[in-house]
């Protein structure tokens, strides 16, 4: 067990529709980031957030937004849901921030499913 | 820009055969570091060990070791008398300041383990 955890573990929804993911990183890490792991793409790395701050971008298309809370649990938004939007979508935390390489502690993971 | 190359998409051994897992790097930063992770059937990913580019040592933790080799930009896994529960898939990554303050994963090998 990392110590990272998310919520919900599976979600099931159609096109079209909006939902959010959650994420407690573990404690004492400031560091959130968000992956997309889908057959095609691979493990791709979304966005980091640090103490509340938006640190890194990646490749996290428009339709979704990421925050991270003043208790450090962080939300990450899906909106205007397609098919290939359908992938595990991995929440990490470290201690540090830009620039430090901490050790990414990886949660369960949720898998979302577009129908 | 950055990447992380796992040639091998699925290698087959029986148990207690010896196995290495391939990695190589491409980066143009001189300090990065290089992380192993497993993602068993259950889906989450384990964090196995980290190095980093000043210490080219290679490690050895139970059955596990890794050998880090800048001169050819490699950073290969290694399971001794391998077994069934080592069954998964594994990634390597990369994270580096030049390479966008990201996690970068190679591809995955699938390593399935029979008795």
């Amino acid at each position: 067990d990392s110590g990272v955890t998310q919520t919900p573990k599976h979600l099931i929804t159609a096109t079209g529709q909006r939902v959010t993911l959650r994420c407690s990183p573990r404690s004492g890490d400031l560091s959130v980031y968000w992956y997309q792991q889908s057959l095609d793409q691979g493990l791709q790395f979304l966005i980091q957030y640090y103490n509340g701050e938006e640190r890194a971008k990646g490749n996290i298309l428009e339709r979704f937004s990421a925050q991270q809370f003043p208790d450090l649990h962080s939300e990450l938004n899906l909106s205007s849901l397609e098919l290939g939007d359908s992938a595990l979508y991995f929440c990490a935390s470290s201690v540090g921030s830009r620039g430090v390489s901490d050790t990414q502690y990886f949660g369960p993971g949720t898998r979302l499913t577009v129908l | 820009a950055q990447k992380v190359t796992q040639a091998q998409t699925e290698i087959s051994v029986v148990e207690k055969e010896d196995v290495t897992l391939d990695c190589v790097y491409e980066t143009r930063d001189t300090t990065y570091y290089l992380f192993w992770y497993k993602q068993p059937p259950s889906g989450e990913l384990v964090f196995l060990i980290r190095r980093n580019s000043f210490d080219e040592q290679n490690e050895i933790s139970g059955r596990y070791s890794w050998n880090f080799q800048k001169s050819t930009s490699s950073f290969n896994f290694t399971i001794t008398a391998s077994q069934v529960v080592d069954s998964a898939v594994y990634f390597c990554a990369l994270f580096s300041t030049g390479g966008g303050n990201k996690l970068t994963f190679g591809t995955g090998t699938q390593l399935k383990v029979e008795l």
